[in-house]
């Protein structure tokens, strides 16, 4: 079973403020994927990286992954209340349309 | 912007009985997966579907479950004999193909087996 872990699980800042979101593996991902899930509705892409030592900005979301492909991170800088949400990772293995596994999501909450 | 659309949005149905849930994928994805998210827990992967056969299964895809691409654009999962177990939110995602690792996600459909 490959395994996605991401912390931390909650994370409640004050707007304004920086944060990073990890997600880590034992495995290496041919891909990985950075998602938003509001409740009730799916999974919104944000990005995806897919070589090693890749970094990528989506305004203030930064987006890295890991050299050898087990590990990322989302850096959001400058907290809005409008961050707020449910981030997922999800890596592929393999073929690049391969199935994704899911971390278990860290739910943002910015107060403002 | 093309996206993935699901019906219906929420579907509620008694243990035993057969339920079907629709799909359009983006029109142009070769690609095609359904996904579950049993409430408080993450998402899971069910099968992929390309060119008129399944790709790749996982353990929770059983007899119970089967897919169908019926026409040129609706991409269906149906489980046959419904448990208590089987509610959650199922997600229909497409990917290009081509080279893509992009999958896109529709809304999803509750369901909810009584």
């Amino acid at each position: 079973t490959q395994l996605l872990e991401q912390s931390p699980q909650f994370l409640s800042i004050q707007e304004g403020e920086n944060l990073t979101v990890y997600c880590n593996s034992s495995s290496v991902f041919s891909s990985l994927q950075w998602y938003r899930q509001e409740p009730g509705e799916g999974p919104v892409l944000l990005v995806t990286v897919v070589t090693g030592g890749e970094v990528k900005k989506l305004k203030r979301l930064t987006f890295q992954f890991g050299d050898a492909r087990k590990d990322s991170s989302l850096h959001i800088t400058a907290a809005q209340t409008g961050d707020t949400g449910l981030y997922l990772c999800a890596g592929a293995r393999g073929t690049s349309y391969g199935k994704l596994t899911f971390g278990q999501g860290t739910i943002l909450t910015v107060h403002p | 912007e093309p996206e993935v659309t699901q019906t219906p949005s929420h579907q509620v149905t008694q243990m035993g009985q057969e339920v079907i849930l629709r799909c359009v994928p983006i029109s142009n994805h070769l690609y095609f997966y359904w996904y579950r998210q049993i409430l408080g827990q993450k998402v899971e992967f069910l099968v992929s579907f390309y060119n008129n056969e399944i790709s790749e299964k996982s353990e929770i895809f059983d007899d119970q479950f089967s897919v169908e691409r019926p026409d040129g654009s609706n991409f269906t999962l149906k489980i046959r004999s419904t448990k208590l177990e089987d509610s959650a939110m199922y997600f229909c995602a497409s990917l290009l193909l081509d080279g893509a690792y992009e999958q896109y996600f529709g809304p999803g459909t509750r369901l909810t087996v009584t």
